[in-house]
């Protein structure tokens, strides 16, 4: 997972509640991206970082909000304005925005 | 609008076989593309890349082909192995966002 970290592995969300999903490298990147995947399709960009304090919507940014208030690190929130939440989410990071992007482990939200 | 897409969901492959995944891409104007395995319950793992500059690359098992005229990529893998069982995704990259296919679930029989 080449030193990117996410946590929780497992996420449990109430009806109209917001939780964060953790994002953490190590590798010096300066960019990060957020995906969520759905079962037996591929990935899907909520949100990217190319640099720290800047952020830009993906092709699924409704539901969603993060920060990137540190290189390290680029958090997700999913609210309660997301009305389908249940999906693997997955972490990215690269050297530029231009670059190869490498994974986090993931986490997986459920609703309950 | 831009679209990846892999041939077939499913592979089934007999161990120390050869494996070839395709895929498929539409959009052009993309210049960068890679290959992903993914282990059940876990994140991508990067395999190879290839430039639209460049026809093919080789890795070790595993080689990669572009043929731009059909928009057209492939991922062989040599001798599969148990390891190898997992869902491959193709995917393009144009500027910042990567694209990806549905992936390819392979299978390896012993």
């Amino acid at each position: 997972d080449g030193g990117i970290t996410q946590s929780p592995k497992y996420l449990f969300r109430k009806e109209g509640q917001n939780v964060t999903l953790s994002c953490e490298q190590n590798l010096n990147h300066d960019a990060m991206y957020w995906y969520r995947q759905d079962p037996g399709q591929g990935l899907r960009l909520i949100y990217y970082s190319q640099i720290v304090n800047d952020f830009q919507k993906g092709d699924i940014a409704e539901g969603y909000s993060v920060s990137r208030e540190k290189k390290e690190s680029f958090p997700l929130t999913v609210t309660s304005a997301q009305k389908n939440p249940t999906a693997f989410y997955l972490c990215a990071s690269s050297i530029m925005v231009q670059e190869t992007q490498y994974f986090g482990p993931g986490t997986r939200l459920l609703v309950l | 609008g831009e679209s990846v897409g892999l041939h077939l969901p499913t592979l089934s492959v007999q161990e120390g076989d050869n494996s070839i995944i395709n895929c498929a891409y539409s959009n052009s104007a993309s210049d960068y593309f890679i290959w992903y395995k993914q282990e059940s319950g876990k994140g991508p793992q990067f395999i190879i890349d290839i430039r639209s500059n460049m026809d093919k690359r080789q890795g070790q098992r595993v080689t990669v082909l572009l043929n731009k005229t059909v928009k057209h990529l492939s991922l062989q893998i040599a001798a599969t192995q148990p390891g190898d069982s997992a869902v491959y995704f193709c995917a393009e990259k144009n500027d910042y966002k990567l694209s990806f296919g549905a992936g390819t679930t392979v299978t390896v029989r012993a």
